[in-house]
């Protein structure tokens, strides 16, 4: 089976720079997905990693760790509109490719 | 290229009946995967279409079935409606050749009153 734990929720101040971390377990791994979130709307593909480091993509990104069943969701410059749940999804290896997700980390933006 | 579509976007209904939900994938797409995602437990994997047969099933009771027909549109069954069934009903598409991003739908918000 997979497990995986994100922080419930997370604050921070227009401008900033804020970490979201997700630490997962699981028998085999193939990738991690970040997806985004807004209140009633369907989530949106952020990032996938598959190899170790860090992947960048305007103001955000995304870092993986296997070895230490690690990773986390870099966001800068934040913006008002960056209100909204973040979620980490892991693939198993063995070909299903069916990501197993997080509870969601809701980050709350404030002037 | 039109996203993936979810009909109808609200419903209500109450204990006892049952309840058919629509998903047309982006156009090409032969993967069609069903999340049920409540507030408490997040998004939780119902099963997975590919060229008409199910692929992958979560862990959900038998009550949750679906299907999908030739061109690839998916429907999802709910039977003997429970209140804990009240949740979001996403659907989610790809091409299902290998660890893709998900195209998610906007939707089916379930209310089992």
């Amino acid at each position: 089976g997979q497990n995986i734990d994100q922080p419930t929720e997370m604050t921070a101040t227009e401008g900033a720079i804020v970490q979201i971390n997700c630490t997962y377990q699981t028998s085999g791994f193939n990738g991690l997905f970040w997806y985004q979130q807004h209140a009633g709307e369907a989530p949106t593909f952020l990032s996938y990693n598959v190899l170790d480091g860090l992947e960048e993509k305007g103001r955000f990104s995304s870092f993986l760790s296997r070895s230490k069943g690690y990773s986390y969701l870099l966001l800068k410059e934040l913006q008002m509109k960056d209100s909204a749940s973040y979620l980490c999804a892991v693939t198993a290896s063995g070909g299903s490719y069916i990501p197993t997700f997080g509870r969601g980390t809701s980050l709350i933006v404030h002037p | 290229k039109a996203g993936v579509t979810q009909t109808p976007r609200y419903l209500i209904k109450t204990r006892g009946q049952q309840v058919t939900l629509s998903c047309s994938p982006i156009s090409g797409h032969r993967s069609v995967s069903w999340y049920q995602q409540t507030p408490g437990q997040g998004l939780q994997f119902l099963f997975e279409y590919f060229s008409e047969t199910q692929r992958n099933k979560g862990n959900f009771p038998g009550r949750f079935s679906g299907r999908q027909f030739s061109n690839s549109r998916s429907e999802m069954n709910v039977s003997t409606l429970e209140l804990g069934d009240s949740a979001l009903y996403l659907c989610a598409s790809r091409s299902g050749t290998g660890d893709e991003k998900l195209f998610f739908g906007s939707g089916t918000q379930l209310s089992v009153l």
